[in-house]
């Protein structure tokens, strides 16, 4: 159980344009989903917290405008990346959180590789 | 804001040798979670704990919720290559907050 997918697993885009990351719960209803960025041999850095019909959270230093979020419904929560450059270039994992009894867990998608040309 | 030590940042160790890491903070927390993230992949959850003093295993992996709630520990025995990643804690009190990760290297 608590499966959490995301597509495409690989992205390679040109410069300025846009990306959008799918990040689904295939066995459970996530009022809240999450999105991270991973550099190189570093930490997770939370970007943004989406919760299902309300605009997501984002943390200091992360551009809404940039990084558009949307947690349409209770399984699915989408990540664009607008107007992508090179420094976009990154990992990005996103997690859904499950339980709530004894205490709510995040479970990890595998994570989407973008590469901006 | 919460914050977690994560120690040691990263360990190198033969093959066998027992591994031991651990989170500690200044704040309590209700859950502690252990995570466990393979090169190129989403991290993966090991182990949950959630009292105080409990002690669970996985396998190898064993891992103990600190009795004063502000830390937890996570031992893996008799290590293998395929052990080799990067290690993350969070603890839990309302939303998680994550450890920087500890990146194991297992040498055969």
């Amino acid at each position: 159980g608590a499966v959490v997918s995301q597509h495409p697993s690989r992205v390679i885009c040109k410069s300025g344009t846009s990306v959008k990351i799918e990040c689904r719960s295939l066995d459970f209803q996530a009022t809240t989903m999450f999105w991270y960025r991973q550099f190189p041999k570093q930490s997770l850095m939370l970007m943004a917290t989406s919760n299902e019909g309300s605009k997501a959270t984002y943390e200091q230093g992360v551009e809404k405008d940039k990084f558009l979020i949307n947690h349409a419904s209770l399984t699915l929560s989408t990540l664009t990346v607008t107007s992508a450059h090179p420094e976009d270039s990154s990992f990005y994992i996103c997690s859904a959180e499950s339980g709530g009894v004894p205490s709510y867990e995040q479970y990890f998608g595998p994570g989407t590789r973008l590469t901006v040309t | 804001g919460q914050q977690l030590n994560q120690s040691p940042q990263s360990m190198f160790i033969q093959e066998g040798e027992d591994v031991s890491m651990n989170c500690t903070s200044s704040s309590i927390f209700n859950t502690w979670l252990w995570y466990k993230q393979d090169p190129g992949e989403g991290p993966v959850l090991l182990i949950a704990l959630y009292k105080a003093g409990e002690l669970t295993s996985n396998g190898r992996l064993t891992a103990q919720f600190g009795i004063t709630r502000k830390d937890s520990f996570l031992n893996i025995s008799a290590s293998i290559p395929s052990d080799v990643g990067i290690y993350f804690c969070a603890g839990v009190a309302g939303k998680s907050t994550f450890g920087d990760g500890t990146t194991l290297t297992v040498k055969p």
